[in-house]
């Protein structure tokens, strides 16, 4: 069975930094792309980034490209996403999920976990 | 960049159909999948590559995309039913992945 489970969120300041983490496990963590997604409070879901197999490709989504890094460390089979000038609107519940093997949607996620960005 | 429209609320009686839609220029031109997010849980895909289920998915769920319109339609609608659901799209060109407003299923 797929498990994902995010870790790292929390309360931070504007312009502050976070990490977050994805720890994964039930599948070939190695073959697959990953993703974050985000969900602000009562909104929609949001693309935040990809990393493709192997960690060379990433791709960010325009709201977050220049402050968030995505990499993954297939040996521990974990995600990460490395957050920095934050504002407060990132505050928002973040998804680790796994891409399709043809990286079109997501087939898993995990339960997410709380960014809030408030002085 | 690409954008997906979907109506904020649809309403449907139990053992109805529902037809939850997500506009999008030529979007018949692209695949999309739709996904189910239950109160205070996370997404579940539910429908990939316009009209394939996932294994566990009903047969009461179903998809189709054609001209600018996808479309998930759930038939006999249980309470169970009742959540947002959203559509998404890979969009090669940009390699971004977008998703729609979503649409809140409310079942009376």
């Amino acid at each position: 069975e797929v498990e994902l489970l995010e870790s790292g969120g929390g309360l931070v300041q504007p312009g502050g930094s976070l990490k977050l983490s994805c720890a994964a496990s039930g599948f070939d963590y190695s073959g697959y792309a990953m993703s974050w997604v985000r969900q602000a409070p009562g909104k929609g879901l949001e693309w935040v980034s990809i990393v493709y197999t192997g960690g060379s490709r990433k791709y960010y989504g325009d709201s977050v490209k220049g402050r968030f890094f995505i990499s993954r460390d297939d040996s521990r089979k974990t995600l990460s996403l490395q957050m920095s000038g934050l504002r407060v609107e990132d505050t928002a519940v973040y998804y680790c999920a796994k891409n399709r093997a043809d990286y079109a949607a997501f087939d898993n996620w995990g339960q997410g976990v709380l960014v809030t960005v408030s002085s | 960049s690409y954008a997906l429209t979907q109506p904020p609320s649809v309403s449907v009686a139990p053992g109805e159909t529902a037809r939850l839609t997500c506009g999008g220029d030529n979007i018949g031109s692209e695949t999309v999948h739709w996904y189910q997010q239950r109160p205070g849980q996370a997404p579940v895909l539910v429908m990939y590559f316009d009209s394939d289920r996932p294994a566990g998915i009903p047969e009461r769920f179903s998809g189709s995309n054609s001209g600018d319109t996808a479309t998930l339609t759930i038939s006999r609608v249980e309470a169970g039913d009742e959540a947002d659901y959203y559509c998404q799209l890979w969009h090669s060109l940009t390699d971004h992945w977008v998703f729609g407003g979503g649409t809140s299923l409310t079942v009376l």
